[in-house]
C-alpha cells in the first residue's frame, strides 16, 4: 500500500456541487498538505496542517475548506465547485522537524474535472 | 516573495549523456531546497535535499549543488537514460516562521534511447 493515499483519483464534477478529496497516510507523520497543480503554475499550497489542532491557509484558500480529522486523515473540501478549481491536486506529508528539513512525501494525485 | 524559476522549460538528449538542470531563486533566505520528480499521472518524488548550509548533495547518478548567495541551484544527471524522462521541480523552503515551500514550474526531461 501507498505511504499516502488520496481518494478518488479521478473525479468529474459538475459547477454548484460539494466535493471532498480525502488524504490518508502511513508514514506517521505529523505534517500535512494539500497542493494543486496547473500547467503553467506550477505547484501551489492550499491548506496545511502541523497537528490535529493546527490548520493554516496557503496561498490560495479561497473557495476550500479543510479538515483533520485524525493524524493520518486530512480532507480537502470544496463547497460549491467551479470550474477554475480544475486542477489536479496533492496531498502530502512530512515530519515534524525545527531544523528545516522538511522531505515531504507526495501522494499520487487527484484529478478534478468541473463542468 | 519567493520566486522559483527553472530553465529550459524542456530538454531533449540522447541516452549516455550528461545534463544539468537549473533552479534559480529570488530570496537566499532559505532553509533548504529540494529536487523532485515527477512522471506522468503521479505525485512527486524527492531526490534530494539540501540544506542552507549545504554546496552538494549526492545519490547515486544524480549530484545536486547550492549556491545560496547567488540564488542558484543545478541538478546533474550523470550517464542518462531513458528511465530518467520525466519532470523535474525544485522547491525551495524559504525561512521565517510561516511554512512556505515555492516550487518552479519544472522542467520535462526526455531522454531518447
Amino acid at each position: 500500500d501507498a505511504d499516502v493515499t488520496q481518494t478518488p483519483r479521478n473525479r468529474i464534477t459538475k459547477t454548484g456541487k460539494r466535493i471532498m478529496l480525502e488524504c490518508s497516510q502511513t508514514k506517521g507523520h505529523d505534517r500535512m498538505y494539500w497542493y494543486r497543480q496547473d500547467p503553467g503554475l506550477g505547484l501551489r499550497l492550499i491548506y496545511y496542517s502541523f497537528d490535529v489542532k493546527d490548520i493554516n491557509k496557503g496561498e490560495i484558500s479561497d473557495g476550500y475548506s479543510v479538515s483533520r480529522q485524525a493524524q493520518a486523515k486530512f480532507s480537502l473540501s470544496l463547497e460549491s465547485a467551479i470550474p477554475n478549481q480544475t486542477a489536479l491536486y496533492f496531498c502530502a506529508t512530512s515530519e515534524a522537524s525545527y531544523s528545516g528539513a522538511n522531505v515531504l512525501t507526495f501522494g499520487a494525485g487527484s484529478r478534478l474535472t468541473v463542468l | 516573495k519567493q520566486e522559483v524559476t527553472q530553465i529550459p522549460a524542456a530538454l531533449s538528449v540522447p541516452e549516455g549523456e550528461n545534463l544539468v538542470l537549473n533552479c534559480s531563486f529570488t530570496d537566499s533566505a532559505i532553509y533548504n531546497l529540494q529536487w523532485f520528480r515527477q512522471d506522468p499521472g503521479k505525485g512527486l518524488t524527492s531526490l534530494l535535499l539540501i540544506q542552507s548550509s549545504q554546496r552538494e548533495q549526492t545519490s547515486g547518478r544524480l549530484n545536486a549543488s547550492l549556491d545560496k548567495s547567488s540564488g542558484r541551484s543545478t541538478l546533474y544527471i550523470a550517464a542518462s537514460q531513458p528511465g530518467d524522462s520525466a519532470t523535474y521541480l525544485c522547491a525551495v523552503h524559504s525561512g521565517g516562521s510561516n511554512y512556505k515551500l515555492t516550487f518552479g514550474k519544472g522542467t520535462l526531461l526526455t531522454v531518447n534511447p
